[in-house]
């Protein structure tokens, strides 16, 4: 069972654009919302998190939007770059005192930004 | 500063072949994880130990085991390799009182 769905699974959008990856956890209990950036063959890097008592989180050209009620988020790219071009997972983990840190990561998102 | 360091970067090995994964890492977390990722399935959880001296299971640890060595070192082991097990390997770690991870480079294992 895939506690988060991700999509789409793969993203082409010219340089210049906006690129949208959307992701739906089904657990109330997640309140940690990290979206990590994979380059080939690294290991993926936090790019920017949010916890869901906030709506939005800018940070430079990327947004996180978060809607608690639908159980969803997404990343939004602004004037993508080709520098952009990555692999984007969404993921979820469950917070508090104690918390294990553990993450449960969506499918993972392909993008490609042309020139 | 390394940060996380995993051990080897790529690997294969025969069905029925045992062999050990290494992570270390030089950042003083308390938590360290081994994920597995696979196309189409994002990257999944195998084992996790939360501070030194303590291991659980994540979402897929069956055909593995795990040593929290001490605080810097938390190596994966396949008893017996099979096919189902080529994938690429995370080791990530945190510390308990931040909430991002910090991930290795990766290990590719493939399984013949």
């Amino acid at each position: 069972q895939q506690q988060v769905k991700q999509s789409p699974q793969s993203l082409i959008v010219q340089k210049g654009g906006i690129s949208i990856i959307n992701c739906a956890y089904e657990n109330t209990a997640f309140d940690y919302f990290p979206w990590y950036q994979q380059f080939p063959g690294k290991g993926p890097a936090l790019l920017i998190a949010i916890r869901p008592d906030v709506s939005e989180k800018k940070e430079g050209r990327f947004t996180i939007s978060f809607n608690k009620s639908a159980k969803q988020f997404s990343l939004h790219i602004m004037d993508s770059q080709p520098g952009d071009s990555a692999t984007y997972f969404c993921a979820a983990s469950i917070g508090g005192s104690g918390n294990t840190g553990k993450l449960i990561f969506g499918q993972g998102t392909t993008l490609q930004v042309k020139p | 500063n390394a940060g996380v360091t995993q051990t080897p970067k790529f690997q294969v090995l025969k069905t029925g072949q045992s062999m050990t994964l290494q992570c270390a890492q030089d950042m003083n977390h308390n938590s360290m994880y081994w994920y597995r990722q696979d196309p189409g399935m994002g990257l999944r959880l195998i084992y996790y130990s939360a501070s030194e001296g303590t291991t659980d299971k994540g979402e897929v640890p069956n055909g593995y085991n795990v040593s929290r060595l001490n605080k810097r070192e938390f190596s994966l082991r396949l008893e017996s390799a099979a096919p189902s097990q080529t994938s690429v390997y995370f080791c990530a770690s945190r510390v308990v009182s931040r909430t991002e991870a910090f991930f290795g480079q990766g290990t590719r294992l493939t399984v013949v």
